[in-house]
């Protein structure tokens, strides 16, 4: 089945220690996003790619880089976590980033503890 | 400012009964409409999406309704079931391209037997 996969599902690092995450699909879709969702919140876009054009939101901090290596792969890295980072991690990607192409297909996320 | 609003907030429900969710917005220019379905600690997954023209859609024992004059959406749950229990999401997308999201903040449905 086409799907996305983000791996790991949960992932716990110190104070500081950088982490990656990783997410793949194999929908062949353009676009990839990375999101933020903490508890009981609506999930906050960080950034995205179109093919290999890299859009940054705004207000995302320089603390998270992206990286997309080919069409199937994209990883969040976070250089120097802080406590404020725990969340969950949520990847998408969409056909086009235009109208319908843009329904976003999720990952089941990865959960992040930082301690 | 670009807002979507979900209510209620939370709603608990027995099973087989029927509920209703709320999404109003105020998003301009508006390109389309979708509902997810968020379990805990997953992924959201599509329910509906709905373009300006489409009043109505239907997934299962799920139905979206969209009323683009009023600026109002609802997803209506028809004999609910213990795995209907999730966080409901309304996101609309908007911009000259439609490739600008705005989420709601969710509504948490427990459905209990």
């Amino acid at each position: 089945d086409a799907m996305v996969i983000q791996n790991p599902r949960y992932q716990v690092t110190q104070f500081g220690k950088p982490v990656t995450l990783s997410c793949s699909q194999t929908l062949n879709h353009n676009v990839m996003y990375w999101y933020q969702q903490k508890s009981s919140q609506a999930p906050k876009l960080l950034f995205h790619y179109y093919d290999k054009d890299f859009n940054n939101e705004a207000d995302t901090p320089d603390n998270f880089q992206s990286r997309r290596p080919n069409t199937s792969f994209c990883f969040l890295d976070i250089r120097s976590p802080g406590l404020g980072d725990t969340a969950m991690y949520l990847c998408a990607t969409s056909r086009g980033a235009q109208g319908a192409y843009n329904e976003q297909f999720f990952g089941p996320g990865t959960r992040l503890t930082v301690l | 400012k670009n807002q979507v609003e979900q209510s209620p907030q939370s709603l608990i429900i027995l099973e087989g009964k029927n509920c209703t969710l709320q999404c109003n917005y105020t998003v301009s220019p508006f390109s389309n409409l979708r509902w997810y379905k968020q379990d805990t600690g997953r992924g959201p997954v599509s329910l509906t999406i709905m373009t300006f023209s489409e009043n109505t859609k239907s997934n299962g024992r799920y139905t979206a309704t969209l009323d683009a004059d009023t600026k109002q959406s609802s997803l209506h749950i028809t004999a609910s079931q213990l795995s209907d229990s999730a966080s409901y999401i309304c996101v609309v997308s908007w911009g000259e391209y439609g490739n600008k999201l705005v989420f709601g903040a969710g509504t948490i449905l427990r459905v209990k037997s």
